[in-house]
């Protein structure tokens, strides 16, 4: 079975733009859930999708936001880009049915300049 | 504040003792708990899930969890120098159903002495 994956892997920004980030979950898997990971703040999460609906939501801005296609793939949108953006951000599938363990893919390194 | 606590590290160990990784959780009313192994420069990988009270083990990890004492914890026997990483503890409120979000610790960094 293929893993979760995102594209792009690496992203360079400026400050102000705008970015879109994309997950395909694992074969089967209904839930997306995305998470942004910095040195100093750890992992945190972002939010979840479910059947195309946000079931779960993080303590990020309105500037971060996500939807999901019927096909279960995902894609999270960063406006307005800040330094402080810049972060790895990784997207997780969970099947629903095993005790919701989820399943994280390689990541998106954005690097806003 | 929900929160997830793991040791400060890093942890160091010779090659073939055992890494004691500890992790402990506030909100009582958690429900799954998890390990991620997470390399440098890689996304989290699942090694470990436990959801009841008690000991977990597959191949050379055990899962320890103590409800009443909010703390759960990763044994690995035998370490090898393919185990230094950073090892994540995460703690969702729910076993099943409609809650995906996972709290995490913030990562221990485990170091395998050859």
């Amino acid at each position: 079975k293929a893993g979760v994956t995102q594209t792009p892997r690496y992203l360079i920004k400026t400050r102000g733009q705008q970015v879109t980030l994309s997950c395909s979950p694992i074969s089967g898997h209904r839930s997306v859930s995305w998470y942004q990971q910095t040195p100093g703040q750890g992992l945190q999460f972002l939010f979840e999708y479910f059947s195309e609906t946000q079931r779960n939501k993080g303590n990020f801005p309105g500037r971060f936001s996500g939807r999901q296609f019927s096909n279960s793939r995902s894609e999270m949108n960063v406006s307005t880009l800040e330094l402080g953006d810049s972060a790895l951000y990784l997207c997780a599938s969970t099947s629903g049915s095993s005790y919701n363990e989820q399943f994280f893919g390689p990541g998106t390194r954005l690097t806003v300049l | 504040q929900k929160e997830v606590e793991q040791n400060s590290g890093p942890l160091s160990v010779p090659e073939g003792a055992i890494a004691s990784l500890n992790c402990t959780y506030s909100d009582r009313v958690s429900q799954s708990f998890f390990w991620y192994r997470q390399y440098s420069g890689k996304s989290p990988e699942l090694i470990m899930s436990i959801y009841s009270n008690g000991d977990k083990e597959d191949g050379r990890f055990t899962a320890q969890l103590n409800k009443a004492s909010q703390y759960v914890s990763l044994l690995i026997r035998d370490s090898q120098p393919s185990d230094s990483a950073t090892y994540l503890c995460a703690v969702n409120s729910l076993r099943t159903g409609a809650n995906s979000k996972l709290t995490f610790g913030k990562g221990i960094t485990l170091s395998v002495r050859p």
